[in-house]
């Protein structure tokens, strides 16, 4: 079944950009998503790709998809204190989920 | 409002006396899941629903019920807690097309002492 892989820490400057990086393991993932957890709330969709595609932009982010590695990235740009939280990559096969550990963004001042 | 609701958010309890966590979802929609989140392990999937009296296990159904009687509805039965079962456990709902992305309940923090 799908694997998927994270780091679990990453600190940024605040302006600076910020890359969470994510592997999976099955190629047929048909959606990658991008969800982002707020201390204390459930997970938010911030963005996802469809597995033809190899980049995604909406507003300051940036998803970039290498199929051959099966790597995915989330680029955020002007990175600010309110993006600090835990940003989650899922792979979708079918109608199964399968989530990261999720990697912990701390943004310092 | 779109809304995934759960309760009770805090729970704590001590071993063996059964519990139930309550998921409500008013999006119409076919799938519903339970999930749980332990640091460094992300979400794991407990059990899941593809419509009414229809479900499946997921990852970690061990010591988990569930049961889908009415749409809107997937309540996650502990019959005996147990330690090991303290975590943050999340309902998810989704409509099974290709795209559509799961929406999450706010998350319930359990305790089993």
């Amino acid at each position: 079944g799908e694997d998927v892989e994270q780091s679990l820490f990453l600190s940024v400057r605040e302006g600076d950009s910020s890359v969470i990086n994510c592997t999976y393991t099955d190629s047929s993932s048909t959606y990658l998503y991008w969800y982002k957890q707020e201390p204390g709330a459930g997970l938010q969709l911030l963005t996802y790709i469809f597995s033809n595609m190899d980049m995604k932009q909406d507003q300051r982010l940036t998803v970039l998809l290498n199929k051959k590695d099966k790597h995915l990235s989330l680029r955020i740009a002007d990175t600010q204190t309110g993006d600090s939280a835990i940003y989650f990559c899922a792979g979708r096969v079918g109608q199964n989920f399968v989530f990261g550990p999720g990697t912990r963004l701390s943004v310092l001042p | 409002e779109a809304q995934v609701t759960q309760n009770p958010r805090y729970l704590i309890t001590v071993t063996g006396k059964k519990l139930t966590v309550t998921c409500s979802q008013n999006m119409n929609h076919e799938y519903m899941s339970w999930y749980r989140q332990d640091p460094g392990l992300g979400l794991r999937q407990i059990y899941y629903s593809m419509n009414v009296e229809v479900t499946d296990k997921g990852d970690v159904p061990e010591g988990y019920k569930v049961s889908r009687k009415e749409k809107r509805n997937f309540p996650l039965i502990l019959e005996s807690p147990s330690p090991n079962q303290t975590s943050l456990y999340f309902c998810a709902t989704w409509t099974g097309a290709l795209g559509n992305e799961q929406f999450f309940g706010p998350g319930t923090r359990l305790t089993v002492l």
